[in-house]
Protein backbone atom coordinates (compact mmCIF):
# COMPACT_ATOMS: atom_id res chain seq x y z
CA UNK A 1 0.00 0.00 0.00
CA UNK A 2 1.24 3.35 -0.70
CA UNK A 3 2.36 5.27 2.52
CA UNK A 4 4.21 8.14 3.74
CA UNK A 5 6.81 8.37 6.89
CA UNK A 6 7.23 11.32 8.19
CA UNK A 7 10.16 11.24 10.60
CA UNK A 8 9.72 13.44 13.97
CA UNK A 9 6.45 14.13 14.99
CA UNK A 10 7.64 17.43 16.79
CA UNK A 11 10.07 19.66 15.56
CA UNK A 12 11.49 22.74 17.60
CA UNK A 13 13.44 25.28 15.74
CA UNK A 14 14.72 28.98 16.88
CA UNK A 15 13.27 32.07 15.01
CA UNK A 16 15.65 32.49 12.24
CA UNK A 17 16.87 28.97 12.08
CA UNK A 18 16.62 26.72 9.34
CA UNK A 19 13.52 24.48 9.24
CA UNK A 20 13.67 20.96 7.88
CA UNK A 21 10.95 18.29 7.53
CA UNK A 22 11.10 15.07 6.66
CA UNK A 23 9.04 12.79 4.37
CA UNK A 24 9.95 9.75 2.42
CA UNK A 25 7.45 7.66 0.65
CA UNK A 26 7.08 3.76 -0.11
CA UNK A 27 6.37 3.84 -3.97
CA UNK A 28 7.95 1.56 -6.94
CA UNK A 29 6.60 4.22 -9.35
CA UNK A 30 7.23 8.17 -9.11
CA UNK A 31 4.06 9.31 -7.02
CA UNK A 32 2.38 12.87 -6.64
CA UNK A 33 3.22 14.47 -3.41
CA UNK A 34 1.90 17.40 -1.47
CA UNK A 35 2.59 19.34 2.12
CA UNK A 36 -0.18 20.52 3.56
CA UNK A 37 0.03 23.05 6.63
CA UNK A 38 -2.58 23.44 9.39
CA UNK A 39 -2.58 25.85 12.15
CA UNK A 40 -5.16 25.14 14.77
CA UNK A 41 -8.60 25.14 15.04
CA UNK A 42 -8.59 25.21 11.03
CA UNK A 43 -8.34 22.82 8.18
CA UNK A 44 -5.32 21.33 6.15
CA UNK A 45 -4.04 24.27 3.51
CA UNK A 46 -2.13 23.12 0.60
CA UNK A 47 1.48 24.48 0.63
CA UNK A 48 2.91 23.02 -2.54
CA UNK A 49 2.71 19.90 -4.62
CA UNK A 50 5.20 17.97 -6.76
CA UNK A 51 4.82 17.87 -10.32
CA UNK A 52 7.44 16.20 -11.75
CA UNK A 53 8.36 19.05 -13.77
CA UNK A 54 10.80 19.87 -11.53
CA UNK A 55 12.41 18.19 -8.52
CA UNK A 56 12.21 21.38 -5.98
CA UNK A 57 8.99 22.89 -5.97
CA UNK A 58 8.62 26.37 -4.38
CA UNK A 59 5.52 26.87 -2.65
CA UNK A 60 4.04 29.44 -0.07
CA UNK A 61 5.23 31.30 2.53
CA UNK A 62 8.53 30.40 1.52
CA UNK A 63 8.57 26.83 1.77
CA UNK A 64 10.30 24.09 -0.68
CA UNK A 65 10.75 20.79 -0.76
CA UNK A 66 12.81 18.72 -2.96
CA UNK A 67 11.69 15.21 -4.38
CA UNK A 68 15.31 12.42 -4.52
CA UNK A 69 13.88 9.61 -6.00
CA UNK A 70 16.92 7.68 -5.29
CA UNK A 71 16.38 8.47 -1.44
CA UNK A 72 12.43 8.51 -2.25
CA UNK A 73 12.40 11.31 0.09
CA UNK A 74 10.66 14.69 -0.26
CA UNK A 75 11.92 16.64 2.58
CA UNK A 76 10.15 20.32 3.07
CA UNK A 77 12.39 22.98 3.76
CA UNK A 78 12.39 26.63 4.59
CA UNK A 79 15.67 29.13 4.98
CA UNK A 80 14.52 30.79 8.29
CA UNK A 81 11.68 30.33 10.52
CA UNK A 82 9.29 33.13 11.56
CA UNK A 83 6.97 32.79 14.69
CA UNK A 84 3.79 32.16 11.89
CA UNK A 85 5.49 28.67 11.01
CA UNK A 86 4.12 27.60 13.97
CA UNK A 87 1.85 24.56 13.01
CA UNK A 88 1.31 21.26 12.02
CA UNK A 89 2.41 20.00 8.77
CA UNK A 90 1.27 16.77 6.65
CA UNK A 91 3.07 14.82 3.64
CA UNK A 92 0.90 13.02 1.47
CA UNK A 93 1.19 11.23 -1.14
CA UNK A 94 -0.96 9.24 -4.28
CA UNK A 95 0.66 7.00 -6.53
CA UNK A 96 -2.25 7.05 -9.07
CA UNK A 97 -3.17 9.36 -12.19
CA UNK A 98 -6.80 7.88 -12.28
CA UNK A 99 -9.59 10.06 -10.92
CA UNK A 100 -10.73 8.53 -7.49
CA UNK A 101 -7.03 7.19 -6.03
CA UNK A 102 -6.40 7.69 -2.82
CA UNK A 103 -4.47 10.84 -1.27
CA UNK A 104 -2.84 8.93 1.76
CA UNK A 105 -1.12 11.22 4.56
CA UNK A 106 1.23 11.01 6.86
CA UNK A 107 1.06 11.05 11.22
CA UNK A 108 2.10 15.01 10.79
CA UNK A 109 4.81 16.59 12.18
CA UNK A 110 4.21 19.52 14.81
CA UNK A 111 7.03 22.45 14.22
CA UNK A 112 7.35 24.85 17.40
CA UNK A 113 9.25 28.34 16.45
CA UNK A 114 10.88 29.57 19.99
CA UNK A 115 12.08 33.84 19.97
CA UNK B 1 -11.13 29.89 0.58
CA UNK B 2 -12.36 26.86 -1.25
CA UNK B 3 -15.96 26.82 -0.86
CA UNK B 4 -16.22 24.14 1.45
CA UNK B 5 -18.73 24.77 4.50
CA UNK B 6 -19.28 22.14 7.52
CA UNK B 7 -21.92 22.41 9.83
CA UNK B 8 -22.37 21.84 12.94
CA UNK B 9 -18.50 22.96 13.75
CA UNK B 10 -18.79 21.25 17.12
CA UNK B 11 -20.96 18.88 18.69
CA UNK B 12 -21.28 16.75 21.46
CA UNK B 13 -23.23 13.87 21.51
CA UNK B 14 -24.43 10.74 23.72
CA UNK B 15 -23.35 7.16 23.10
CA UNK B 16 -25.65 5.22 20.55
CA UNK B 17 -27.67 8.44 18.85
CA UNK B 18 -27.50 9.19 15.71
CA UNK B 19 -25.33 11.74 14.36
CA UNK B 20 -25.28 13.45 10.99
CA UNK B 21 -22.77 16.42 9.63
CA UNK B 22 -22.85 17.80 6.44
CA UNK B 23 -20.22 19.47 3.83
CA UNK B 24 -21.63 21.68 1.68
CA UNK B 25 -19.60 23.15 -1.66
CA UNK B 26 -20.35 26.11 -3.71
CA UNK B 27 -17.10 25.50 -6.03
CA UNK B 28 -19.34 22.61 -8.73
CA UNK B 29 -16.09 19.79 -7.69
CA UNK B 30 -17.48 16.39 -8.43
CA UNK B 31 -14.91 14.46 -5.38
CA UNK B 32 -15.83 14.65 -2.22
CA UNK B 33 -14.28 13.33 0.97
CA UNK B 34 -14.54 12.70 4.52
CA UNK B 35 -11.18 12.50 6.72
CA UNK B 36 -11.62 11.71 10.61
CA UNK B 37 -7.73 13.53 12.01
CA UNK B 38 -7.13 11.85 15.39
CA UNK B 39 -3.63 12.81 17.15
CA UNK B 40 -0.92 10.21 16.11
CA UNK B 41 -3.08 9.08 12.42
CA UNK B 42 -2.91 11.86 10.81
CA UNK B 43 -5.74 11.63 8.44
CA UNK B 44 -8.01 8.92 7.48
CA UNK B 45 -10.51 8.62 4.61
CA UNK B 46 -13.79 7.41 5.83
CA UNK B 47 -15.71 7.59 2.33
CA UNK B 48 -15.51 9.94 -0.69
CA UNK B 49 -17.72 10.37 -3.98
CA UNK B 50 -17.09 10.68 -6.76
CA UNK B 51 -20.43 12.11 -8.24
CA UNK B 52 -24.04 12.29 -7.11
CA UNK B 53 -25.07 9.07 -5.53
CA UNK B 54 -21.12 7.86 -6.29
CA UNK B 55 -19.99 6.68 -3.12
CA UNK B 56 -17.06 4.06 -2.19
CA UNK B 57 -15.75 3.27 1.11
CA UNK B 58 -12.28 4.72 2.28
CA UNK B 59 -9.82 2.97 5.33
CA UNK B 60 -11.95 3.37 8.17
CA UNK B 61 -15.24 3.00 7.02
CA UNK B 62 -16.94 0.85 9.56
CA UNK B 63 -19.95 2.49 11.61
CA UNK B 64 -20.62 5.23 9.08
CA UNK B 65 -22.30 5.77 6.00
CA UNK B 66 -23.01 8.21 3.50
CA UNK B 67 -25.06 10.37 1.00
CA UNK B 68 -24.75 12.70 -1.82
CA UNK B 69 -27.98 13.62 -3.27
CA UNK B 70 -26.97 17.07 -4.48
CA UNK B 71 -23.10 18.01 -6.56
CA UNK B 72 -23.17 20.15 -3.42
CA UNK B 73 -23.96 17.94 -0.52
CA UNK B 74 -22.00 15.26 1.07
CA UNK B 75 -23.68 13.95 4.27
CA UNK B 76 -22.18 11.75 6.68
CA UNK B 77 -23.79 9.57 9.06
CA UNK B 78 -23.07 7.77 12.73
CA UNK B 79 -25.83 4.90 12.87
CA UNK B 80 -24.87 4.92 16.55
CA UNK B 81 -22.23 6.69 17.51
CA UNK B 82 -19.45 5.57 19.55
CA UNK B 83 -16.58 6.76 22.23
CA UNK B 84 -14.38 5.91 19.21
CA UNK B 85 -15.74 8.22 17.42
CA UNK B 86 -14.78 11.12 18.79
CA UNK B 87 -12.42 12.61 16.41
CA UNK B 88 -12.18 15.99 13.92
CA UNK B 89 -13.78 15.26 10.56
CA UNK B 90 -12.88 17.17 7.93
CA UNK B 91 -14.41 17.59 4.82
CA UNK B 92 -12.33 17.87 1.90
CA UNK B 93 -12.93 18.74 -2.26
CA UNK B 94 -11.19 18.05 -5.53
CA UNK B 95 -11.23 18.96 -9.22
CA UNK B 96 -10.36 15.49 -10.68
CA UNK B 97 -9.73 13.26 -8.15
CA UNK B 98 -6.76 11.90 -9.09
CA UNK B 99 -2.78 12.34 -10.19
CA UNK B 100 -1.73 15.87 -8.56
CA UNK B 101 -4.67 17.87 -8.33
CA UNK B 102 -5.22 18.51 -4.67
CA UNK B 103 -7.45 18.21 -2.22
CA UNK B 104 -9.40 21.35 -0.68
CA UNK B 105 -10.53 21.08 3.10
CA UNK B 106 -13.02 22.50 5.47
CA UNK B 107 -12.71 24.07 8.65
CA UNK B 108 -13.76 20.31 10.30
CA UNK B 109 -16.30 19.35 12.62
CA UNK B 110 -15.11 18.46 16.26
CA UNK B 111 -17.49 15.42 17.60
CA UNK B 112 -17.38 14.06 21.21
CA UNK B 113 -19.10 11.29 22.19
CA UNK B 114 -19.75 10.48 25.86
Amino acid sequence: AQSVTQLGSHVSVSEGALVLLRCNYSSSVPPYLFWYVQYPNQGLQLLLKYTSAATLVKGINGFEAEFKKSETSFHLTKPSAHMSDAAEYFCAVRKEETSGSRLTFGEGTQLTVNP
Amino acid sequence: DAGITQSPRHKVTETGTPVTLRCHQTENHRYMYWYRQDPGHGLRLIHYSYGVKDTDKGEVSDGYSVSRSKTEDFLLTLESATSSQTSVYFCAISVTGGGNSPLHFGNGTRLTVT
